[in-house]
């Protein structure tokens, strides 16, 4: 049984370029959660996606936005990346009917030059 | 919404001697409060959780206690082993699937 994957592992971007992200979810979720952890600090919710549709945002910018696709798949976007927006971005799973247990991805590493 | 407040930032322990992390919520109407575990370099593990219709949960060596009125609910880790050492995370959530962090609690264990 797969648990939740993210890629890529590790990204370098300069300050106004966008980048993407995506996660796999553990077999037999169908919701993803996207989480911002900065260094030294606790994850920090950004949205979640569930039947292909944003069902809760953070308190983000639009300049992050995600998709989530019909495998349950998601990606997440950050687009004019800033300097600040360096941090791990974790991807959690869970099951929409059922615990409300999340499993977390590996995450990836984001640094913005 | 929900803030969580996590102490101590960090904590050194004896090997073997227990460990508590104390974390305290805002909103009454949150119902789910897990704790994950993140060594270095890793993925946050649940590692226990605990819902609003039950005070304590045991697994092993590691414990979490609940006190609805108060808002606060606790992390018991006892005989610690040095494989303890590692930052822990309390968090809180209403049913949404949305958690809110605490900022975490580095645990180091002495030989």
């Amino acid at each position: 049984d797969a648990g939740v994957t993210q890629s890529p592992t590790h990204l370098i971007k300069t300050r106004g370029q966008q980048v993407t992200l995506r996660c796999s979810p553990k077999s037999g979720h169908d919701t993803v959660s996207w989480y911002q952890q900065a260094l030294g600090q606790g994850p920090q919710f950004i949205f979640q996606y569930y039947e292909e549709e944003e069902r809760q945002r953070g308190n983000f910018p639009d300049r992050f936005s995600g998709h989530q696709f019909p495998n349950y798949s998601s990606e997440l976007n950050v687009n004019a990346l800033l300097l600040g927006d360096s941090a791990l971005y974790l991807c959690a799973s869970s099951q929409r009917e059922g615990p409300d247990t999340q499993y977390f991805g590996p995450g990836t590493r984001l640094t913005v030059l | 919404g929900e803030n969580v407040e996590q102490h101590p930032s960090t904590l050194s322990v004896q090997e073997g001697d227990s460990a508590v992390i104390k974390c305290t919520y805002s909103d009454s109407a949150s119902n789910y409060f897990p704790w994950y575990k993140q060594e270095l370099g890793k993925r946050p593990q649940l590692i226990i959780d605990i819902r609003s219709n039950v005070g304590e949960k045991k697994d092993q060596r590691i414990a979490v206690t609940l006190n609805k009125t108060a808002k606060h609910f606790s992390l018991h880790i006892t005989e610690t082993q040095p494989e303890d050492s590692a930052v822990y995370f309390c968090a809180a959530s209403m049913y949404d699937y949305k958690l809110s962090f605490g900022a975490g609690t580095t645990v180091t264990v002495r030989a």
